[in-house]
C-alpha cells in the first residue's frame, strides 16, 4: 500500500467551478500536511500548510484535513484559467521526510 | 537573485556521458534536497543534505553522485546513465531539516539516450 494515494485525474472543469481535490494516506503518524502547485516547466510551490486536523482558508483555497478518516482535501473556489496546474498533496510525521502524492493535474476551461 | 535556480534546464546525455546538474540556493536555507520526478509517480527523494552534511541516501545506485560544497550549492553528477533515469530532477531547500516549506527549483529535464 502505498503511504499517500491521489487521483492522478486529469480533471477538467469550466471556469467559476468549485474544484475539489483529495488525498488518503495510510500512516496515523502524519501530522503536517501540506497542498503544493505546480505549473508546467516549473518546480511545484508551496500552498498550503496545515499542522493536525481542521480547517485553513488563504483567500479562494481552503484545505481540510479528517485525521480520523486519514483524508485530506483542497477546495479552490471561483476557479480561474491561471489555477490550470497540477496539485501535490504532501505529508510528514513530526521531523521525518515529506511524502508526495502522485498530483492531479486541473486544467480550468475559459 | 533569489530562491533555487537549477541548471541546466534540459539535458540530453548518451548512456557513457558523464554530467552534473548544479542548484543554488540564496534564501540561507541549511537544508537542501534532490528528487526524482516521473510521470504519474510520486515525488522520490533521492538525497538529504543538512549543514552540508549528508544526511541521507535513499538507496540511490551509484551512478548518482551527490555533492555538497557548501550550504548555498548542491550537485548532481552523474555517470554511466540508464534510459530509465530519464526524469525531472528537482533541487529544494528548506530552512532546516524540520521545516515543512520546501522551495523547489524549476528542475533538469534529463532524457538518456
Amino acid at each position: 500500500q502505498k503511504e499517500v494515494e491521489q487521483d492522478p485525474g486529469p480533471l477538467s472543469v469550466p471556469e467559476g467551478a468549485i474544484v475539489s481535490l483529495n488525498c488518503t494516506y495510510s500512516n496515523s503518524a502524519f501530522q503536517y500536511f501540506m497542498w503544493y502547485r505546480q505549473y508546467s516547466r516549473k518546480g511545484p510551490e508551496l500552498l498550503m500548510y496545515t499542522y493536525s486536523s481542521g480547517n485553513k482558508e488563504d483567500g479562494r483555497f481552503t484545505a481540510q484535513v479528517d485525521k480520523s478518516s486519514k483524508y485530506i482535501s483542497l477546495f479552490i473556489r471561483d476557479s480561474q484559467p491561471s489555477d490550470s496546474a497540477t496539485y501535490l498533496c504532501a505529508m510528514r510525521a513530526g521531523a521525518n521526510n515529506l511524502f508526495f502524492g502522485t498530483g492531479t493535474r486541473l486544467t480550468v476551461i475559459p | 537573485e533569489t530562491g533555487v535556480t537549477q541548471t541546466p534546464r534540459h539535458l540530453v546525455m548518451g548512456m557513457t556521458n558523464k554530467k552534473s546538474l548544479k542548484c543554488e540556493q540564496h534564501l540561507g536555507h541549511n537544508a537542501m534536497y534532490w528528487y526524482k520526478q516521473s510521470a504519474k509517480k510520486p515525488l522520490e527523494l533521492m538525497f538529504v543534505y543538512s549543514l552540508e552534511e549528508r544526511v541521507e541516501n535513499n538507496s540511490v545506485p551509484s551512478r548518482f553522485s551527490p555533492e555538497c560544497p557548501n550550504s548555498s550549492h548542491l550537485f548532481l553528477h552523474l555517470h554511466t546513465l540508464q534510459p530509465e533515469d530519464s526524469a525531472l530532477y528537482l533541487c529544494a531547500s528548506s530552512q532546516d531539516q524540520t521545516y515543512s516549506g520546501y522551495t523547489f527549483g524549476s528542475g533538469t529535464r534529463l532524457t538518456v539516450v
